[in-house]
């Protein structure tokens, strides 16, 4: 069972704060997403990755796929009140094959 | 362009009820995939429609079956009911189902089974 593994589970900092989280597997898998998701609304997709070794930015974010592409991590530069919400990783299944398998999740709580 | 769109938007039924959930695919994709999503946990798969075929299943009781229409709409039916159904349930497109990685969510339905 190809499971993802998101660390920490909670992070709460204050706004301008550095932070980094990270997702890992036992398993290897064919690329990897990140979500973020707010209370009441559907996870929305933040980027994939898919080669070993990538890295990939969005504004602030820097996310890199490792490069045995079984471990990922997200990185926020200056963190801001509205990058709250829960992050996620997910990867396809590769037994399936139609499906995505995601983390738990990573709580981030940004204070002003 | 339409985004993916979900109803009811929350719904409370009883122990052993039965469930309809629906979901309209973002315009253009054939393939929608549901997730469970339980209170402090990422979402779990349930299964997934391609053109109106079931194209992969997760590890969710029979009773958990849905449909998908012509116009690749579709919906989870979940029989008998139990408590720890009581999650979010929600719905993704993709173009089809070899795009999975590159899926859409609706906002979800939160159900709450007492």
């Amino acid at each position: 069972t190809q499971l993802l593994e998101q660390s920490p589970q909670f992070l709460s900092i204050q706004e301008g704060e550095n932070l980094t989280v990270y997702c890992n597997s036992s398993s290897v898998f064919s690329s990897l997403q990140w979500y973020r998701q707010e209370p009441g609304e559907g996870p929305v997709l933040l980027v994939t990755v898919v080669t070993g070794g990538e890295v990939k930015k969005l504004k602030r974010l820097t996310f890199q796929f490792g490069d045995a592409r079984k471990d990922s991590s997200l990185h926020i530069t200056a963190a801001q009140p509205g990058d709250t919400g829960l992050y996620l990783c997910a990867g396809k299944a590769n037994q399936a094959g139609t499906a995505l398998i995601f983390g738990k999740g990573t709580t981030l709580s940004v204070s002003s | 362009e339409t985004g993916v769109t979900q109803s009811p938007t929350h719904l409370i039924k009883t122990r052993g009820q039965q469930v309809t959930l629906r979901c309209s695919s973002q315009s253009g994709h054939n393939t929608v995939s549901w997730y469970q999503q339980a209170l402090g946990q990422g979402p779990q798969f349930i299964f997934q429609y391609y053109r109106e075929e079931e194209n992969g299943r997760g590890n969710f009781p029979p009773r958990f079956s849905g449909l998908q229409f012509p116009n690749y709409s579709s919906e989870l039916n979940v029989n008998a009911l139990e408590l720890d159904d009581s999650a979010l349930y929600l719905c993704a497109s993709s173009l089809d189902f070899r795009s999975v990685s590159e899926q859409y969510f609706g906002p979800g339905t939160r159900l709450t089974v007492t």
